[in-house]
């Protein structure tokens, strides 16, 4: 069963203070694994895709990359618009049509 | 940009109630979902449909059904509501089911059932 677990499962920063976020995973084959921002009330908003192995992204000021066992989310120098939880999910080689796993999330609080 | 759009942002309901949930799509896609998400439980898949008039079960499918008799329009029904189905609801679509498909969300809607 593919399973995901996200830590810490809050996280407060003050603003400028540099942080990561963790997402564990165990599947049979890793297809893609992927990064959404998820603002109180709305729908989760698409961040990244990471398909292998020292892959690397990069949007702004977060930073998304992968092992073989987790992923991590860098934020450097945070500011209070990045509030939000940030959820990971991957997909199996073997999962029927595009289903994904979630990890529970991470809700970030950064303070001004 | 791909948009998804679901018809209510909050509704309320009564217990016993038939409910209607729709999902729209613009960009042409193959797959569509419905999910819940509830607080310390993450996201949960009900449903899927990875083309018209097809659906699978996902992870909680009890209590539900789904229909798309259009490609762009996925509904989810709770046939007899009740109120441990007051939850969040989201609706998802990706472009088809072969390869890896980013799965874009709709704004989710709260529904009560009281």
């Amino acid at each position: 069963e593919d399973q995901v677990t996200q830590s810490p499962e809050a996280l407060r920063l003050q603003e400028g203070e540099s942080s990561s976020l963790n997402c564990s995973y165990t599947v049979s084959g890793l297809r893609g694994l992927f990064w959404y921002r998820q603002d109180p009330g709305k729908g989760p908003e698409f961040l990244f895709t990471l398909y292998s192995a020292g892959e690397e992204k990069e949007k702004e000021r977060l930073k998304a990359t992968l092992t073989k066992k987790e992923s991590f989310l860098h934020i450097t120098a945070p500011k209070p618009e990045d509030s939000a939880t940030y959820l990971c999910a991957v997909q199996a080689e073997d999962n029927a049509g595009n289903m994904l796993t979630f990890g529970g999330g991470t809700r970030l609080m950064v303070k001004p | 940009d791909v948009k998804v759009t679901q018809s209510s942002r909050y509704l309320v309901k009564r217990t016993g109630e038939k409910v209607f949930l729709e999902c729209v799509q613009d960009m042409d896609h193959e797959n569509m979902f419905w999910y819940r998400q509830d607080p310390g439980l993450g996201l949960r898949l009900i449903y899927f449909s990875y083309d018209v008039k097809m659906k699978e079960k996902g992870d909680i499918p009890e209590g539900y059904s789904v229909s798309r008799e259009k490609k762009e329009r996925f509904s989810l029904i709770l046939e007899s509501a009740s109120t441990n189905q007051t939850s969040m609801y989201l609706c998802a679509s990706s472009l088809s089911s072969s390869g890896t498909d980013t799965q874009y969300f709709g704004p989710g809607t709260r529904l009560t059932v009281l």
